[in-house]
């Protein structure tokens, strides 16, 4: 597509809930990279996907959360029994990348999740 | 891991005025080094980014400078204007990781 999209654009859940987030990065693109950013700060990374290699966890808050990038193109990420501390715009965003050079990152329009 | 800290937090300046945020860098191996504008409500857009085989790059009124030694990069805007209003973060990565961003700074241009 033309852009990075992320669906859906707002989700409310109660406490304890499970939730999807899905990203459909731009087509081509290779790397495929999950952030969070809480109200008036700054972007905390949470995993990376590049092509068929192991993806990179190592921002993952905890347990309860994992994500999965199906044919090398769409990404869900799942956030099991939600707590509140969980509140926060969660961006996609994809990028095309070479073995050791890095490109900029076009970013969706995240999503804003809100538990209750 | 790598660390990117960005100042100032804040920065209110008359139109017209020049207004410069500096990041600095932890990690040795970062090569890469992005900045993005963050309007209210929005998503963040890349609007400049240099490599560290290169000192200075300039676009427009937007210029951003490398010190590699120092691990020290920054964003110039010259000429501002009302709407470069924004949240600008800066950004560092090396080889296959993700980018490290900074803390942000929110630019307020006076009229």
């Amino acid at each position: 597509g033309a852009g990075v999209s992320q669906s859906p654009s707002n989700k409310v859940t109660e406490k304890g809930k499970d939730v999807e987030l899905r990203c459909d990065p731009i087509s081509g693109h290779t790397a495929l990279y999950w952030y969070r950013q809480s109200l008036g700060q700054g972007l905390e990374f949470l995993i990376y996907f590049q092509g068929n290699s192991a993806p990179d966890k190592s921002g993952l808050p905890s347990d309860r959360f994992s994500a999965e990038r199906t044919g090398g193109s769409v990404s869900t990420l799942t956030i099991q029994r939600t707590q509140q501390e969980d509140s926060a715009v969660y961006l996609c965003a994809s990028s095309a990348k070479g073995q050791t050079e890095s490109y900029g990152y076009t970013f969706g329009s995240g999503t804003r999740l809100t538990v209750v | 891991g790598e660390n990117v800290e960005q100042h100032p937090s804040t920065l209110s300046v008359q139109e017209g005025d020049s207004a410069v945020i500096k990041c600095t860098y932890s990690d040795s191996a970062s090569n890469y080094f992005p900045w993005y504008k963050q309007e209210l409500g929005k998503r963040p857009q890349l609007i400049i980014d240099i490599r560290s085989n290169v000192g200075e790059k300039k676009d427009q009124r937007i210029a951003v400078t490398l010190n590699k030694t120092a691990k020290h990069f920054s964003l110039h805007i010259t000429e501002t204007q009302p709407e470069d209003s924004a949240v600008y973060f800066c950004a560092a990565s090396g080889g296959r990781r993700a980018l490290t961003f900074g803390s942000g700074t929110r630019l307020q241009v006076q009229p």
